[in-house]
């Protein structure tokens, strides 16, 4: 079954907002982290990645963090815009496993 | 550079029905090929992984199969569709960590 979730099914934002996705893991083995974007109708894309001995990465307006003592996983998207709408996933692997194993998704609703 | 392709894009079946998805890799080597569905507002669920040619590993019991004949070809079959089958297939191969996604294959079982 699935180990990985996400605290809110849905995330509605303002145009210029920083966005905040949330995602809480079970496996403490996992060491290996990403977020996707998948937009309606398409296959998810690569977002942000963190590795379990990092706690920060930041990429072009996106800042991933991780928290390994509670086990939490959040995605910061600043400035957010209408393209931003899509349903964020975040996924996790272990060393020993083959396969991501993805939460449900939040669908972010960027209003203008 | 690498790419993958997924086809048919859309696909319309009655029940009972045979099934086949056809997915390829190009621009790579030996990738581990995977093969998950996303049911309408659900998460992806992980049905198959192949590390290489022949070898197939299935994560869910279920009426679906998956064969890799070549290197970079992937393939999900079924031989009687169910009405639950419907639901959003995503093939997808991986470098060490990330996965690289297919545009996706759209099943309606009616």
């Amino acid at each position: 079954g699935e180990s990985v979730g996400l605290h809110l099914p849905t995330l509605s934002v303002q145009e210029g907002d920083n966005s905040i996705i949330n995602c809480a893991y079970s496996n403490s083995a996992s060491d290996y982290f990403i977020w996707y974007k998948q937009e309606s109708g398409k296959g998810p894309q690569f977002i942000i990645d963190i590795r379990s001995n990092m706690d920060k990465r930041q990429g072009q307006r996106v800042t991933v963090l991780l928290n390994k003592t509670v086990k939490h996983l959040s995605l910061q998207i600043a400035a957010t815009q209408p393209g931003d709408s899509a349903v964020y996933f975040c996924a996790e692997k272990t060393q020993a496993g083959t396969a991501l194993i993805f939460g449900k998704g939040t669908t972010l609703s960027v209003s203008s | 550079s690498q790419t993958i392709h997924q086809w048919p894009a859309t696909l319309v079946q009655p029940v009972g029905s045979p099934l086949s998805l056809e997915c390829t890799v190009e621009g790579t080597s030996n990738p581990n090929l995977y093969w998950y569905r996303q049911a309408a507002g659900r998460g992806l669920q992980l049905l198959f992984y192949s590390v290489g040619i022949g070898q197939i590993s299935s994560e869910v019991p279920q009426n679906l199969s998956a064969s890799r004949p070549q290197d970079r070809q992937f393939i999900l079959s079924s031989k009687k569709l169910l009405l639950s089958d419907s639901g959003f297939y995503l093939c997808a191969w991986s470098s060490p960590g990330e996965l690289f996604f297919g545009e996706g294959s759209r099943l309606t079982v009616l």
